[in-house]
């Protein structure tokens, strides 16, 4: 079992680029959680989904991110027209599925943009 | 809403002694998850140990063990015959007992250094 596989590990974008980040999440687990963590604000929910359909983005800045999970092997969170303010490292999470399980994080994606 | 606080922003002991940080949460559920994980310096994620809150026994995992205080909505990690390895950032979190009520929410995390 490889964990949770986040790739790519760092990015770099311009302003106003678009970045794509992505997650495989381990086989069998059908929650998946994508989590921002930065200095200022910890780590910070943005969405997830629950074999594969996607139940609460409430976390999600409206314009610019947008998730999906188009099976059960994967999942991408893509960011549009990056702005400095979204440099963070952005983790991915999968869990069983009930309610006292604990997650296992990925090793996270660093995006800095410049 | 959820709230999970840690006040302690860091800690400093020596090695082979006792730590304990603190954590508090507010909810409205009668019935939730607490859990605590430790954030390495390569920036792995590790969950540690976790609360159910209808349990009265404090769970204990390996040298981690809880101080669980439901009236005072806290719930304490100790680390027990520290080792200069645990040094890291731990992270304490809560999910309700709800359905859709999924998602994990994070403290802001105590950052522990254990001295030689």
């Amino acid at each position: 079992n490889a964990g949770v596989i986040q790739t790519p590990r760092h990015k770099v974008t311009g302003k106003g680029q678009e970045a794509t980040l992505w997650c495989e999440p381990i086989s069998g687990h059908s929650a998946v959680f994508w989590y921002r963590q930065t200095i200022v604000q910890g780590l910070e929910f943005l969405t997830y989904f629950r074999n594969q359909a996607p139940i609460d983005d409430s976390g999600m800045p409206k314009e610019r991110f947008s998730a999906q999970m188009p099976n059960q092997s994967h999942s991408t969170l893509k960011i549009q027209s990056t702005q400095p303010q979204d440099s963070a490292v952005y983790l991915c999470a999968s869990s069983p599925g009930q309610r006292n399980s604990d997650y296992t994080f990925g090793s996270g994606t660093r995006l800095l943009v410049i | 809403a959820q709230k999970v606080t840690q006040t302690q922003t860091s800690i400093s002991v020596m090695e082979k002694t006792t730590v304990t940080m603190d954590c508090v949460y507010e909810t409205r559920d009668s019935s939730y998850f607490l859990f605590w994980y430790k954030q390495t310096a390569s920036g792995e994620i590790v969950f540690l140990i976790r609360q159910d809150s209808y349990k009265k026994e404090n769970a204990t995992e390996g040298h981690y063990s809880l101080n669980f205080q439901k009236p005072k909505s806290s719930i304490g990690l100790i680390i027990t015959a520290t080792q200069i390895e645990d040094s890291a950032v731990y992270f304490c979190a809560m999910r309700e007992n709800t359905e859709g009520a999924d998602r994990l929410t994070f403290g802001k995390g105590t950052q522990l250094i254990i001295q030689p």
